[in-house]
């Protein structure tokens, strides 16, 4: 059972724009920056959005990352069959004194 | 370009100890934090622990009383020890700098008899 909880699967065709969502608690998403990472198959994760919304370098305009509350979310326009990966969320815990990462959200490009 | 470079043992018997070191190529060691995350088998990702050049170390609460990180900044290495392995421990494992930008190739370790 993670402590950041994310659907585990999103799904959209080519050109729309889906959202992942990840929700947490005033000990972590309330009170610290929430970071995304994308993982594609048989590879490490990639850090694509920090800071709640800004994107790591060579990140592509299309993904973006937004944070209200004890909630966090990452969009992707424009869908493209290369966006078809894992996505964590994570952010620091105040009470765990630890890093926390959702448990995952698996992304088809139908 | 910051590269790591990650080794260890790949294949373990339940009570023996885990050990990686992770060697950081470019860039600066001092300055970041240095961490371990680690993915079971068609799992999620989960944060084992992390050290700064001073030495400080931060430790996954579930994972604390079996781990230990530590740092040679002379060769800009780091290592994770976990003791008392089992089949639970079973997992690739990633060494990352601690902004998450940089991460090594993962090492799969796994506990079996």
């Amino acid at each position: 059972q993670s402590v950041l909880s994310q659907p585990p699967s999103a799904s959209g065709t080519p050109g729309q724009r889906v959202t992942i969502s990840c929700s947490g608690s005033s000990s972590n998403i309330g009170g610290n920056i929430v970071n995304w990472y994308q993982q594609l198959p048989g590879t490490a994760p990639k850090l694509l959005i920090y800071s709640n919304n800004q994107r790591s370098s060579g990140v592509p305009d299309r993904f973006s990352g937004s944070k209200s509350g004890t909630s966090a979310s990452l969009a992707i326009s424009g869908l493209q069959s290369e966006d078809e990966a894992d996505y964590y969320c994570a952010t620091w815990d105040d009470s765990l004194h630890s890093w926390v990462f959702g448990g995952g959200t698996k992304l088809t490009v139908l | 370009q910051v590269q790591l470079q990650q080794w260890g043992a790949g294949l373990l018997k339940p009570s023996e100890t885990l050990s990686l070191t992770c060697t950081v190529y470019g860039g600066s060691f001092s300055g970041f934090y240095w961490g371990w995350i680690r993915q079971p088998p068609g799992k999620g990702l989960e944060w084992i622990g992390e050290i700064n050049h001073s030495g400080n170390t931060n430790y996954n609460p579930s994972l604390k009383s079996r781990v230990t990180i530590s740092a040679d900044t002379s060769k800009h290495q780091f290592s994770l020890k976990l003791s008392s392995v089992t089949a639970a421990d079973t997992a690739l494992y990633y060494c990352a700098r601690g902004d998450w930008v940089f991460w090594g190739q993962g090492t799969l370790v796994t506990v079996s008899s």
